[in-house]
Parts: structure tokens; C-alpha cells; sequence
């Protein structure tokens, strides 16, 4: 059982809007704002694509942002496209526990 | 552009010890800009972080599997490496490197390597 909690699937059709959110306790957050988003498609390695809460790496799309609200992180993805389609997973960083995963998402583009 | 190579036996015995390596191209682990960790995938399953290591030989383990792991440095040849003691079928999962830019996130990834328990 994963520390944070992430719906397991979502669905959206292309050109929508989706949100995925990602729940834990204070201690599950650690304090910080050290929350990453993940992109893994089928095979193939996790890609980061959120860290800090909000930020971007190089080279990722502006359709993807990243928040937080109390206890809940979120990441949406705005005019969705065929390719979006993955799992998605959420990661938090803590003192005393290192980082912590969420149990994934899986986004289906219908 | 910098790329990660995991290594090691696909195939472990229960009670041995996996050993896998991470080798590094087109970036210098002392540089001491980054961490390198080991993370897993179960499976069918979500990401689990086995843990951190600094080119100076310091870590930072995952306390669920800190009994019984053992990460090391070879600055030389600009490679981690990982063992995992007394290997159960629990541990049959695929085996990522990634590059830590921040204690908090992995910036690149290796292709990943399934390493199988069975007798």
C-alpha cells in the first residue's frame, strides 16, 4: 500500500482537461514542496514532469501543471492528446522516510 | 546527453544477493552535482525508492530495505552499484537508476532491468 494515494484510473477525451489528484498526511508531504509528477508509458522509463509542486523541466509541455492544497497535490492536463495516455505517478519527499510514490494513475485518452 | 545503463543478472536465487550496476555516460558522477539512486518497479505495480548515493560514498536508504542494502560508488568508472541481500520472490521487480538534481526528484532515468527471484 502506497503512502500517497492516487485515483486509479482517469479518463478524458482529446482537447479536455484532466485532473489527477495525489493524497497524503502532513507527515506524507514531510513540510515541503518537494512533489514530483512522473509520465511512464508501457516499457518504458518514468519521464519527470512536475517537480517542486509546480515546476516544469525543460522540454515539457505547458498542458501539464502542477499544485497543491493542503494535503493534496494535483496535476492537470489540459487539451489532452492521444499521446498523454499513461500511468502517472506522484512523489513526495520526507526527512525521515526519503521519497515516497504514489500508487499511479492510469490516464485513458478516449 | 547524459545516459544511464542498468547491469547486472536477470536471474537471482532466493536467500542470494542481487547485484546490479548503474554505468554513467556524458556526465561525471564527481562533479558532486547530483545524487544517484535506485528505484523499482514490482510487476504491473507502482515505484518504489530503494535509495541515495553522493560520489562520496554517502547514502541514504529506503528504511523499509536498509537492512539489507549496500550501495557503492566506483568513481573510476563512473558507476553505482547496488546489492541487495537475502532476495525473496518479493524482490522480483524491474530495477531503474535515475540522476537526483534535489533530494526530491529523478531528472533521468535508466531504461530499467527486470531481475527475476525464482530457484
Amino acid at each position: 500500500q502506497s503512502a500517497l494515494t492516487q485515483p486509479a484510473s482517469v479518463s478524458g477525451s482529446p482537447g479536455q482537461s484532466i485532473t489527477i489528484s495525489c493524497t497524503g498526511t502532513n507527515s506524507d508531504f514531510g513540510g515541503y514542496n518537494y512533489v514530483s509528477w512522473y509520465q511512464q508509458h508501457p516499457g518504458k522509463a518514468p519521464k519527470l514532469m512536475i517537480y517542486e509542486v509546480s515546476n516544469r523541466p525543460s522540454g515539457i509541455s505547458n498542458r501539464f501543471s502542477g499544485s497543491k492544497s493542503g494535503n493534496t497535490a494535483s496535476l492537470t492536463i489540459s487539451g489532452l492528446q492521444a499521446e498523454d495516455e499513461a500511468d502517472y505517478y506522484c512523489s513526495s519527499y520526507t526527512n525521515n522516510r526519503g521519497v515516497l510514490f504514489g500508487g499511479g494513475t492510469k490516464l485513458t485518452v478516449l | 546527453q547524459v545516459q544511464l545503463q542498468e547491469s547486472g543478472p536477470g536471474l537471482v536465487k532466493p536467500s542470494h544477493t542481487l547485484s546490479l550496476t548503474c554505468t554513467v555516460s556524458g556526465d561525471s558522477i564527481n562533479s558532486g552535482n547530483y545524487y544517484w539512486s535506485w528505484i523499482r518497479q514490482h510487476p504491473g505495480k507502482g515505484l518504489e525508492w530503494i535509495g541515495y548515493i553522493y560520489y562520496t560514498g554517502s547514502t541514504y536508504y529506503n528504511p523499509s530495505l536498509k537492512s539489507r542494502i549496500t550501495m557503492s560508488v566506483d568513481t573510476s568508472k563512473n558507476q553505482v552499484s547496488l546489492k541487495l541481500s537475502s532476495v525473496t520472490a518479493a524482490d522480483t521487480a524491474v530495477y531503474f537508476c535515475a540522476r537526483v538534481p534535489g533530494g526530491d526528484r529523478f531528472d533521468c532515468w535508466g531504461q530499467g532491468t527486470l531481475v527475476t527471484v525464482s530457484s
